[in-house]
Parts: structure tokens; sequence; C-alpha cells
């Protein structure tokens, strides 16, 4: 089993649904970071959270410590929210090079 | 400048080539770090340095050669690949070692034919 599981895999959308991508971990962690991929193209950190709930624009991420789960929601999604979003987590203790990646959920909005 | 700029960004190389993959950030970050990413996976840690020194070498074989001259720079010196080496290399860079936010550049795509 992954250390960190992300759903769906895949995510279909109409312009202006509510998207929620879900991330659950095995690890005692320090932080999470929630990543967007464009295709070809680099990471963008989008959030890092170590408790609760922080907000920027149309995105909202969230994370409950005792059940080892975190939330990425987009509410109005645009087809430029297509991209491949990763949760990645700092396991307790370690080194921020030792990320532990989702696989990444593939968003397309289309229009 | 919260960027972390690479270059080249795209690199097509034979077997036999030498090239170096360049990494650079002004934002006064003291770690920085090498990731390899094939399609469809999640990137790799190959290499971290924190404060210009190397910390981290996750078995990355020898024809990958990296070098920090300063806390702004990171290069990644190529030698001897193979074509299974083809893939997105990812640069990032975080305050210091730990618990702080990366920031990750936009990725050289390298072609080894």
């Amino acid at each position: 089993k992954n250390e960190v599981e992300q759903s769906p895999q895949n995510l279909t959308a109409q312009e202006g649904e509510f998207i929620t991508i879900n991330c659950s971990y095995s690890v005692g962690i320090s932080a999470l970071h929630w990543l967007q991929q464009h295709p070809g193209g680099g990471i963008v950190s989008l959030f890092m959270l170590s408790s609760g709930k922080k907000k920027h624009g149309r995105l909202i991420a969230t994370i409950n410590i005792q059940e080892k789960h975190s939330s990425l929601h987009i509410t109005a999604s645009h087809p430029r929210d297509s991209a491949v979003y990763i949760c990645a987590v700092m396991n307790y203790g370690g080194s921020q090079g030792n990320l532990i990646f989702g696989k990444g959920t593939k968003l397309s909005v289309k229009p | 400048d919260t960027e972390v700029t690479q270059t080249p960004k795209h690199l097509v190389m034979g077997m036999t080539n030498k090239k170096s993959l360049k990494c650079e950030q002004h934002m006064g970050h003291r770690a920085m770090y090498w990731y390899k990413q094939k399609a469809k996976k999640p990137p790799e840690l190959m290499f971290v340095y924190s404060y210009e020194k190397l910390s981290i070498n996750e078995s990355v074989p020898s024809r990958f050669s990296p070098e920090c001259p300063n806390s702004s720079l990171l290069n990644l010196h190529l030698h001897a690949l193979q074509p299974e080496d083809s893939a997105l290399y990812l640069c990032a860079s975080s305050s210091r070692e730990g618990w702080t936010e990366a920031f990750f550049g936009q990725g050289t795509r390298l072609t080894v034919v």
C-alpha cells in the first residue's frame, strides 16, 4: 500500500463545477503539500499545510491530522484548472527532500 | 522574486555527450534539490544540497554529477547517459532543509538518443 493515496486518479468536470480531490496518508507527517503540474511543465506549490484550512482565490485546502486526510477543493472550476494535482507529505522529522508523493489526480475541466 | 529558473527547457543529447543542467534561485534559499520525473509518475528525489553541501544522494548513478557553486546556483552535470535517463528533471528550493515551503522550477525535458 502506498504511503500517500490520492483519489480520484482521473476527474473530468464541466466548467463551473465544484471539485474535490482527496489525499490520505499513513505516516506521521510534519506538513502536507498540494502541488499543481500542467502537461509537460514544472510544478507549482499551491499550499503547504500542517493543520486546519487555507484558502487562495478559488482554491481551498483542508487537513485533518487525526484522520490523516486532506482535501483540495476548487470552486467555480475553469478549463485553465486542468492539470495534475499532486499531494506530497513530509515525513515527521524528515527533510524536505524526503517528500512522499501521491500518484496525482489528473483533472480535466471542459468548457 | 519567487522563481526557480531552470535552463535549458529542452535538451537532446547523445549517449557520448557531456551536458549540464542549470538551476538558479534568488530567494536566499539554502536548500536545493534535484528530482527526476518520468511520464505519468511522481517526482523521484535525486540529490539534496543544504548550505551548499551535498546532504542526500539517493543512490544516483555517477553519470549524474551535481554541483552547487554558490547558494543561488545548482548544476547537474550529465555524462554518458542512457536512453532510459530521458525524463523531466526538476529543481526545487526551500529556505532550509525541513519544514518549509518548496518552490519548484519548470523543469528541463531531457531526451537521450
